[in-house]
């Protein structure tokens, strides 16, 4: 069965740092397409950051510089690092497999962290 | 970047009749090289993440209940869900994979009970 579930969201200040986490299981996260997507409190869906089987990542302009997707092949994880915290980046937070190259669509979703930055 | 905007925002439906909902993409999401559109839907329930309900605009996820169908081609699509049921009440949102990245979603419609 294919789970996903994300940790390491929490309260920030503005300007600080925090990484994410999302443990897969029932599937190999280097051998898919993965991305991350937020929701404002109260907001819609927003697409934040994928990355490829063969490693490359995007961004969406909002969060290019700030934020890094990354996976940990041992621990069959992937990560956003976030920096440059601003009070926009407020979320929920789900990671999402991402059906394929062909159709970047997601077939599965996490529950979400929660990032709440202020001070 | 492709925008997606959805209407309407909200809408009321009763209980067993059909609830329309309309997606409209700012360029094509057809592709000419496999005549597939590039459009996928998902329901959002409070308290929950999004489920994936179509894809290619059309087809159905893997037991999602045929009450609901997508339909659509180039840059308008629609979701119908016949005979609404009680738990059929979330948010739906499309999203196109035609174009990325960006990936982009759709603002979303409520659906609840009239």
């Amino acid at each position: 069965e294919v789970q996903l579930v994300e940790s390491g969201g929490g309260l920030i200040q503005p300007g600080g740092s925090l990484r994410l986490s999302c443990a897969a299981s029932g599937f190999t996260v280097s051998s898919n397409y993965m991305s991350w997507v937020r929701q404002a409190p109260g907001k819609g869906l927003e697409w934040v950051s994928i990355i490829y089987t063969a490693g490359s990542t995007y961004y969406a302009d909002s969060v290019k510089g700030r934020f890094t997707i990354s996976r940990d092949t041992s621990k069959n994880t992937l990560y956003l690092q976030m920096n440059s915290l601003r009070a926009e980046d407020t979320a929920v937070y789900y990671c999402a497999r991402v059906w394929g190259d062909a159709a970047k669509y997601f077939n599965y979703w996490g529950r979400g962290t929660l990032v709440t930055v202020s001070s | 970047d492709i925008v997606m905007t959805q209407s309407p925002d909200s809408l009321s439906v009763s209980l067993g009749e059909r609830a329309t909902i309309n997606c409209k993409s700012s360029q094509s999401v057809l592709s000419s090289s496999n005549n597939e559109n590039y459009l996928a839907w998902y329901q959002q329930k409070p308290g929950q993440p999004p489920k994936l309900l179509i894809y290619w605009a059309s087809t159905r996820e893997s037991g999602v209940p045929d009450r609901f169908s997508g339909s659509g081609s180039g840059t308008d699509f629609t979701l119908t869900i016949n005979s609404l049921q009680a738990e059929d009440v979330a948010v739906y949102y499309c999203q196109q994979y035609f174009i990325t990245p960006p990936i982009t979603f759709g603002p979303g419609t409520k659906v609840d009970i009239k």
